[in-house]
């Protein structure tokens, strides 16, 4: 079956460093995503890796291993509007996005 | 670039009727919409995928003659909800999908902005 595994929630305090976990089986594979989610509002693309390794966007990189079936979103001097839930979606083998229930992140002055 | 976006976001109905709804993909061509449904706190559900042109492939357990999709250009869907009840309440989201480079990173779904769907 396809599974997604990632911490329900994590709080974290502004200004520090927050790394958020997935670990995921997919029937192939054809990338992995990342989406933000603001409480009542529909996700926003954050960052795609396909390739192993490391991908950093500013305050936001993800990172990948596929032979681990492992990913991971770090999110760098936390800003209060980072409050959100965190979408960890691969892709299997006919293109379609895997979605979970995501990580609600709460961010604390 | 890659903005999608839905009307209405908000619709208040009567047992009954019916609600269309519209996404639009403003500055790409879309190959691919999805439609999703979500409940509070819940995950993202698809409820079906479309591609241009062809008949919408609905997942497991949505019934099609309720849920209408017409995909029927590039940068248009409509969901239709038929005869609606109380139990189809929900956030209902659109996602395109272009596999063109540009303004669009292959593969990626970009999201509208969703319609909330209340029926009393």
């Amino acid at each position: 079956g396809q599974n997604i595994d990632q911490p329900t929630e994590m709080t974290a305090t502004e200004g520090a460093i927050v790394q958020i976990n997935c670990t995921y089986q997919t029937s192939g594979f054809n990338g992995l995503f990342w989406y933000q989610q603001h409480a009542g509002e529909a996700p926003t693309f954050l960052s795609y890796n396909v390739l192993d390794g490391l991908e950093e966007k500013g305050r936001f990189s993800s990172f990948l291993s596929r032979s681990k079936g492992y990913s991971y979103l770090l999110l760098k001097e936390l800003q209060m509007k980072d409050s959100a839930s965190y979408l960890c979606a691969p892709m299997d083998s006919n293109y379609q996005l895997i979605w979970g229930a995501g990580t609600k992140l709460i961010i604390k002055p | 670039g890659a903005v999608v976006s839905q009307h209405p976001s908000w619709v208040i109905c009567k047992s009954g009727t019916s609600v269309k709804i519209e996404c639009r993909s403003l500055d790409f061509q879309a190959t691919t919409m999805f439609w999703y449904r979500q409940f509070p706190k819940q995950s993202l559900m698809l409820m079906a995928t479309s591609n241009e042109g062809s008949k919408a492939t609905y997942e497991q357990g949505v019934e099609k003659d309720k849920f209408l999709i017409n995909h029927a250009s590039l940068t248009l869907s409509t969901l239709t909800v038929t005869s609606a009840h109380p139990e189809d309440s929900s956030f209902y989201i659109c996602s395109a999908r272009s596999r063109d480079r540009g303004r669009t990173i292959q593969e990626t779904q970009y999201f509208g902005p969703g319609t909330r769907l209340l029926v009393l």
